[in-house]
């Protein structure tokens, strides 16, 4: 069974603090996605990779940052967290070459900054 | 630029009727893929069905249907005996043929109640 994992389902973070958000695939997918969802405007691109090491900038990627070390893992960075990133956060993965891979989700992580 | 267009923020069903859920879709690619998510309260996104662009017959997948047509953009899903369990947001989505690493790009969801 496929299997996207998040490190936290819930998170509370103060302004200014610097947060670690991390996704795990077991499927060894080579792409891997980052994105935000808000009410009113669906999901949007923060971050992906289609290789370890490597990252390309989504729709919205200002005031976070990506890291890909490893293929199974993509974690997601707010260097300093700001009340206007509290958002669902989701990652996603999905096999690299074909029009009909299917990106499957984690849980998403629900991040609160006070 | 691809754009995703789910015109309905949100639609009411009685239980066991079919109800069809709105999308259209801009691109000017010929290659493209196009997806719907449900998303139940939970919180987790579920595949549930894809199209791709030279497919010639419409998707189905057990009580969920994709009614494609090309020339008018448009990919709608239905989903036929509704039940209760089928209140969730429902997202359609997009990807760009080539390589596969094209990220997907959502429409901004239908919330479907379904009423017993």
């Amino acid at each position: 069974d496929v299997k996207v994992t998040q490190s936290s389902r819930y998170l509370v973070k103060r302004t200014g603090e610097k947060v670690f958000l991390e996704c795990v695939q077991d499927m060894d997918h080579e792409n891997m996605f980052w994105y935000r969802q808000d009410p009113g405007l669906g999901l949007r691109l923060i971050y992906f990779s289609y290789d370890v090491k490597m990252k390309e900038k989504g729709d919205i990627p200002e005031g976070y940052s990506v890291s890909r070390e490893k293929k199974e893992r993509f974690s997601l960075i707010l260097e300093s967290a700001s009340t206007n990133q509290t958002s669902m956060y989701l990652c996603a993965s999905s096999s690299q070459g074909q029009l009909t891979d299917t990106q499957y989700f984690g849980p998403g992580t629900r991040l609160t900054v006070l | 630029a691809q754009k995703i267009t789910q015109t309905q923020p949100g639609m009411f069903v009685q239980e066991k009727e079919a109800v069809t859920l709105d999308c259209t879709y801009d691109t000017s690619d010929q290659s493209y893929g196009l997806f719907w998510y449900k998303q139940p309260s939970s919180g987790e996104m579920i595949f549930l069905i894809y199209q791709g662009s030279y497919d010639e017959q419409n998707a189905t997948e057990g009580r969920y249907s994709l009614n494609f047509q090309k020339a008018r953009k448009s990919a709608n899903l239905v989903i036929s005996a509704s039940q209760l369990g089928d209140s969730a947001m429902y997202f359609c989505a997009m990807t760009l043929g080539g390589t596969g690493n094209t990220p997907l790009v959502f429409g901004k969801g239908t919330r479907l109640s379904v009423i017993a």
